[in-house]
């Protein structure tokens, strides 16, 4: 069936450099995808998200960039900090069908060494 | 805004019994929910979609008579793990959709851990 699915399970990065976390998608119906960080024992918190009729899409310190050619989502996190280590999860979405459901990737580690 | 909790945090349970977890919209009504399970170090899975005042929905291979979910306001989600077995244990997750703009983004509540003996 359509998955989206992460390329890297894991991902070192030196405080203070920047994070590339990358995305692959199968369903080219999707109309929104969404970025989500989870800290160990907690709940999945919203970062950032981006409909399809966009390629780019900035926030706090973090930019979404969305390769419909290629079906490919990265989540870039400028000057990464200790704080930013989590589990990363790309999930992509259809308006109004299917229930509203959303389909997660399998999620990146993300450990920033000091 | 946007946030959603979850009662109780964590629980252990004798095998056989029953275990209601409570999804809440703290400041939002919440026209559709969703239910998940994560086990450790994987993804989400998807178990059930709830709307207010309707049977929820459940994804293939989730027995509905073991997890029976009640969505009974727009702002309160149960999910019950009836007669619970150790491969029940998991991180339940709940997340609650607002239905504000284009994107449904869901908004997710802190989990509860149920662990079962």
């Amino acid at each position: 069936g359509e998955s989206v699915g992460l390329h890297l399970p894991t991902l070192s990065v030196q405080e203070g450099d920047n994070s590339i976390i990358n995305c692959a998608y199968s369903n080219s119906a999707s109309d929104y995808f969404i970025w989500y960080k989870q800290e160990s024992g907690k709940g999945p918190q919203f970062i950032i998200d981006i409909r399809s009729n966009m390629d780019k899409r900035q926030g706090q310190r973090v930019t979404v960039l969305l390769n419909k050619t290629v079906k490919h989502l990265s989540l870039q996190i400028a000057a990464t900090q200790p704080g930013d280590s989590a589990v990363y999860f790309c999930a992509e979405g259809r308006y109004k069908a299917a229930g509203n459901k959303l389909t997660f990737g399998g999620g990146t580690r993300v450990l920033v060494k000091p | 805004g946007a946030v959603v909790s979850q009662h109780p945090s964590w629980v252990i349970c004798k095998s056989g019994t029953s275990v209601k977890i409570e999804c809440r919209s703290l400041d939002f009504q919440a026209t559709t929910m969703f239910w998940y399970r994560q086990f450790p170090k994987q993804s989400l899975m998807l178990m059930a979609t709830s709307n207010e005042g309707s049977k929820a929905t459940y994804e293939q291979g989730v027995e509905k008579d073991k997890f029976l979910i009640n969505h009974a306001s727009l702002t309160l989600s149960t999910l019950t793990v009836t007669s619970a077995h150790p491969e029940d244990s998991s991180f339940y997750i709940c997340s609650a959709s607002p239905g504000w703009g284009n994107t449904d983004t869901q908004y997710f509540g802190p989990g509860t851990r149920l662990t079962v003996l």
